[in-house]
């Protein structure tokens, strides 16, 4: 079975620091991994994915996250964090091997203090 | 494109009235998702469609919710009766459908459903 764990409820970290959103998964085969953005009164938005090839994925809003095999991970960062990034971060994983079920997180609220 | 496309966006209801949220997804893709929100249970799949046939419905709670998909172009999810435990913001996400998973999913804005 496939599931995804975001061990942090909350993330805090100053304007113009790195942060970094933790996500770690099991799914049996290769998994598809996704990040989401969730801002108040707002639906899910899409932020980057890694299917394939370069372990270091870059999305949007100058977030990239790193795709770990050996420890399931897929750690959320953005080396400067901005006020307006104060959101609540999903991480997601689906599998390469048939379905179209896509598991969500329990979800990891960021808050950035100017 | 307008993007997924949710109605109404805010609904208040009595116990034991029908409810029908509807959703438009986005022209051209296959793959539709009910989705419902809470503080306690976070982010809940309901069910999903791929070219307009559920696929999987084991996330709706009870035979009070039903969804369908007449078309490529329309979704409802019916709530039949409401209880106040039903309030909870549904969203609609859909997506271009492949058989690997491998698609990101386009959210709507979420319906705000109160059940008094």
């Amino acid at each position: 079975a496939q599931s995804v764990a975001q061990p942090e409820d909350q993330v805090n970290v100053a304007e113009g620091n790195p942060l970094t959103v933790k996500c770690t998964y099991s799914v049996s085969g290769n998994p598809y991994l996704f990040w989401y953005v969730q801002y108040p009164n707002r639906g899910l938005q899409f932020l980057l994915k890694y299917i394939t090839g370069d372990n270091l994925v870059k999305g949007s809003y100058g977030f990239e996250a790193e795709f770990n095999k050996s420890q399931t991970s897929f750690h959320l960062k953005k080396p400067s964090a901005l006020v307006s990034d104060s959101a609540l971060y999903f991480c997601a994983v689906s599998r390469n091997t048939g379905g179209f079920k896509t598991i969500f997180g329990a979800g990891t609220r960021l808050f950035v203090k100017a | 494109d307008a993007g997924v496309i949710q109605s109404p966006r805010h609904e208040v209801t009595e116990m034991g009235q029908e409810v029908t949220l509807r959703c438009k997804p986005i022209s051209g893709h296959n793959s539709l998702f009910w989705y419902r929100q809470t503080m306690m249970r976070g982010l809940e799949l309901l069910i999903y469609f791929n070219n307009n046939v559920p696929i999987d419905d084991s996330g709706m709670p009870e035979d009070r919710f039903s969804a369908k998909m007449p078309n490529a172009s329309f979704s409802t999810l019916k709530i039949q009766p409401s209880e106040p435990r039903d309030s909870a913001v549904y969203f609609c996400a859909s997506s271009l459908a492949s058989t690997s998973g491998r698609n990101e999913q386009f959210f709507g804005p979420g319906t705000r459903l109160t059940v008094l």
